[in-house]
């Protein structure tokens, strides 16, 4: 049983179009996430939900739209895709409430999807 | 802000050896959390260990254990007994404890190569 799960696993296509990426946690879990992990394997917070809130929206282009339609489901949108988004985009959850108000549990992340704008 | 650095870009170590990745983090918070990532070559992002900074004792899974230390901000990850598997991206990470504002803070990664 899939945690975390992204779709789709593998994403081609060309400048100027606009794409999705979705994703689901099965965990139970109140916090959603994404990643992007550039060519260098460096990997940087792009967005977080908790409870379907946006929480935490780090300066990227207006062009990336994440949608929570609840706890369980994160989506990214992308409008008129660029060359530097090609990328491995991961989502992740966690949870804060399992334990009390001061734990954070670790992030449980996806397998990842690996985006080619060409 | 909180910094992660991660200074040796890739490491190798024979089978059956032990080696120890470094990490230095930056932070003004006094609890928070450090992790260990691996990404081997699937892709897959695995929590190898985890790191309450409120826990004087280190943390060890197996053939993996930590050397926090807290004063000097720096958090190693040994491997003891490295196997063929090992081979793989390991990322430390630091998130804050409590607050709204959680997320990860990844350092650039070290590339671990394990020869047979």
């Amino acid at each position: 049983d899939t945690a975390v799960s992204q779709t789709p696993k593998y994403l081609v296509t060309q400048m100027g179009n606009d794409k999705s990426i979705k994703c689901e946690q099965n965990l139970g879990h109140d916090t959603m996430y994404w990643y992007k992990q550039d060519s260098k394997k460096f990997l940087k917070i792009m967005f977080s939900y908790n409870n379907k809130e946006l929480i935490i929206n780090e300066t990227v282009p207006n062009r990336f739209s994440p949608k929570s339609p609840d706890k369980a489901h994160l989506n990214l949108h992308i409008n008129s895709l660029e060359l530097g988004d090609s990328a491995v985009y991961f989502c992740a959850s966690s949870s804060r409430t399992t334990q009390g108000a001061n734990y954070n549990s670790p992030l449980h992340f996806g397998n990842g999807t690996r985006l080619t704008v060409t | 802000a909180q910094t992660v650095t991660q200074s040796q870009p890739e490491m190798s170590v024979q089978e059956a050896e032990t080696v120890t990745l470094s990490c230095t983090y930056d932070t003004s918070e006094n609890n928070y959390y450090l992790f260990w990532y691996k990404q081997p070559p699937s892709r897959q992002m695995i929590l190898v260990i985890r790191q309450e900074a409120y826990k004087q004792q280190n943390a060890t899974e197996n053939r993996f254990s930590v050397n926090f230390q807290k004063a000097a901000k720096s958090f190693s990850l040994k491997i003891s007994d490295s196997q063929l598997g090992d081979t793989a991206m390991y990322f430390c990470a630091f998130m804050k404890q409590g607050g709204s504002n959680y997320k990860l803070t990844f350092g650039k990664g070290t590339l671990l190569t394990v020869n047979p």
